[in-house]
């Protein structure tokens, strides 16, 4: 079947750095997405990976490694309005997204 | 502002009532879903459209019934609702299915059962 595992929930400080990861297991792969949302909000797109490796947008990043599996979110200068929760979505081969629970993240300064 | 508009924020409704939610994309996009969003669980996919046309029910109740006009709107009727229908409705479109490009999602509809 088809699987997706993330922290439930997380607490870092303002200013540090944190990493969310996500384990997953699809049928077929198309590409993860991770996605932010604000507590009433909607989810926002934060970004895409398809290949092995980092994908850096200024103080995000998103890693992924297909063969494990596996991706990780990192938060850098952590702000207080980070605080959020935090969605990994694999997509299958039917280009169908997979959501995992979201890991809520907490900030406090 | 979003690009993806949904309508009303909340609903307050009795379980034997008869409602609307509706939802409308200003981005030209070719695919649009709905979503069920309760605590603590994964996003639920309801129904998918493309092009107007219905690819997927994901075995809903009968009691969640969609409507797609056009490209841009996309309606999903309630009606005798259960005491586990309560969550955040989301609305949410893509340039098209069967490309790997984001969801824009709407702010949702918090569905309150009284």
């Amino acid at each position: 079947g088809q699987n997706i595992d993330q922290p439930t929930e997380m607490t870092a400080t303002e200013g540090a750095i944190v990493q969310i990861n996500c384990t997953y297991q699809t049928s077929g792969f198309n590409g993860l997405f991770w996605y932010q949302q604000h507590a009433g909000e909607a989810p926002t797109f934060l970004s895409y990976n398809v290949l092995d490796g980092l994908e850096e947008k200024g103080r995000f990043s998103s890693f992924l490694s297909r063969s494990k599996g596996y991706s990780y979110l990192l938060l850098k200068e952590l702000q207080m309005k980070d605080s959020a929760s935090y969605l990994c979505a694999p997509m299958d081969s039917n280009y169908q997204l997979i959501w995992g629970a979201g890991t809520k993240l907490i900030i406090k300064p | 502002e979003t690009g993806v508009t949904q309508t009303p924020r909340h609903l307050v409704m009795g379980m034997t009532n008869k409602k609307s939610l509706k939802c409308e994309q200003h981005l030209g996009h070719n695919a649009m879903y709905w979503y069920k969003q309760s605590a603590k669980k994964p996003l639920e996919l309801m129904f998918v459209y493309s092009l107007e046309e219905r690819v997927e029910n994901n075995s809903v109740p009968s009691r969640f019934s969609p409507e797609c006009p056009n490209s841009s709107h996309l309606f999903l009727h309630l009606h005798t609702l259960q005491p586990e229908d309560p969550a955040l409705y989301l609305c949410a479109s893509s340039q098209d299915l069967d490309v790997n490009t984001e969801a824009f999602f709407g702010q949702g509809t918090r569905l309150t059962v009284v």
